[in-house]
């Protein structure tokens, strides 16, 4: 069976600096690319950012551009997403995902992250 | 960047048939057969309920089906039930590794 595992989320100050995983298991983590995608409460699913199996090649949404960065461990089966400088507009739950030709295939579970002072 | 194109809310009876669309441009929805739907009900993750515009993953029900015509592509489900009710997501790739959702559609069971 498929799972995908978030951690790391919390509170912290704009400005600041968080680091999401997301564990994998019950399929071959390194033949999969992977997604991480965001919901800011209330609101609806956004796409932030994709990896490729080695992680030799990574995409940004816009507004995450230079501040986040997606990188993966395949000997330890865990995705990861490094978030800094950030916004009170980066609030949201954020999901690890696994790719299907650009789509989404199977959801983790999510991770709140809250930027407020 | 900007979302697709989705209906902010539809809505429907028990038994009858609703199709919610999704429009984007032919950089995405019209330029690859890598559209996707998925139903989320509150305070849940996403489930995937069609995946490369009209396939469906096992498990999903048959009332649900999905097809694209030009930039634009369609989700239906027939046969409404009360447990249909959620928000639905389309999601497409969109070229150079990147992925783009739809805003999200509000179904409502009446």
């Amino acid at each position: 069976e498929v799972q995908l595992a978030e951690s790391g989320g919390g509170l912290v100050q704009p400005g600041g600096s968080l680091r999401l995983s997301c564990a994998a298991s019950g399929f071959t983590f390194s033949s999969y690319w992977m997604h991480w995608v965001r919901q800011a409460p209330g609101k609806g699913l956004v796409w932030v950012s994709r990896i490729n199996t080695d992680g030799s090649s990574t995409s940004y949404a816009d507004t995450v551009k230079g501040r986040f960065t997606i990188s993966r461990d395949n000997a330890k089966n865990t995705l990861y997403l490094q978030m800094n400088s950030l916004r009170v507009e980066d609030t949201a739950v954020y999901y690890c995902a696994r790719d299907h030709y650009g789509q989404v295939d199977y959801w983790g579970q999510g991770t709140l992250v809250t930027v407020s002072s | 960047q900007s979302a697709l194109t989705q209906p902010a809310s539809v809505s429907g009876s028990p038994g009858q048939s609703i199709t919610i669309s999704c429009t984007g441009t032919s950089s995405d929805v019209g330029g690859y057969n890598y559209v996707s739907w998925y139903q989320q009900h509150p305070g849940k993750a996403p489930k995937v309920m069609i995946y490369d515009v009209n396939k469906r993953p096992s498990g999903v029900s048959n009332r649900f089906s999905g097809s694209k015509s030009d930039n634009t592509a369609s989700l239906t489900i027939s046969g409404l039930q009360a447990e249909d009710e959620a928000d639905y997501y389309c999601l497409s790739y969109a070229g150079s590794s990147t992925s783009i959702f739809g805003g999200g559609t509000r179904l409502t069971v009446l």
